[in-house]
């Protein structure tokens, strides 16, 4: 599975977009882009996918390049609670691929 | 979606003891998985439960130390033998549910199983 590269921390104004980015230039044509977080003391939550085409749900969006060789996580209108490390990951399709965690993007969201 | 409960979800025990830690998911799922978080660090993976056949384990880890079960689809345990105080970290458990379609799933995790080897 392609490697990734997140800045190691990031801060953001609470209501305000926090817009995370994660270079993944090694991806091959196979290999989706996940995001995960993981709030302090919790286990890791599942919070986005995709392919190639721009993704949204009801917690965040997620940008991926045409050339699929970067993405951004956008979390619309931070709130404290969004404070956590979020960890991009690339991974090959099918269900016995295994995520292997980076050392992610601790978020700060700040009043 | 899935529901994972471990089991305890922290311990203190005495070096040279063992651990076992239980993990139930709510529905049946093809993979299980599980991590280790040492202090200030990322997950790292220790190893794949495969039901009906032995665990998968990553580069590092070894069955005698870190033996696991995958009795049926629901559920696995993960044993950490003649604990010292190295092995002091939070376990996770992961699964990815089922899917007959080859579609990508997502994984789920339990909240841990904190340990501390005295």
């Amino acid at each position: 599975d392609a490697k990734t590269t997140q800045p190691p921390s990031m801060d953001c104004a609470e209501g305000r977009a926090a817009n995370l980015p994660c270079n993944h230039s090694t991806i091959s044509g196979n290999e989706y882009v996940y995001w995960y977080r993981q709030i302090h003391s919790q286990g890791p939550q599942y919070i986005i996918h995709g392919l190639k085409n721009n993704e949204t749900n009801e917690m965040a969006s997620l940008i991926i390049t045409e050339d699929r060789k970067s993405s951004t996580l956008i979390l619309p209108h931070a709130t404290l609670r969004d404070t956590a490390v979020y960890y991009c990951i690339v991974l090959r399709g099918g269900t016995a691929s295994k995520l292997t965690f980076g050392t992610g993007t601790r978020l700060q969201v700040t009043l | 979606s899935a529901v994972i409960s471990q089991k305890p979800s922290r311990d203190i025990c005495q070096r040279g003891t063992s651990l076992t830690i239980q993990c139930q998911v709510d529905s049946q799922v093809t993979m299980m998985f599980w991590y280790r978080q040492q202090p200030g660090q990322s997950l790292t993976l220790i190893a794949t439960a495969n039901q009906g056949s032995e665990a998968t384990y990553e580069s590092g880890f070894v069955i005698d130390k870190f033996p696991i079960s995958r009795p049926n689809l629901t559920f696995s345990t993960l044993t950490v033998s003649n604990l010292s105080p190295e092995d002091s970290s939070i376990y996770l458990c992961s699964a990815r549910p089922a899917d007959y379609l080859l579609m990508n799933t997502e994984a789920f995790f339990g909240q841990g199983t904190r340990l501390t080897v005295v």
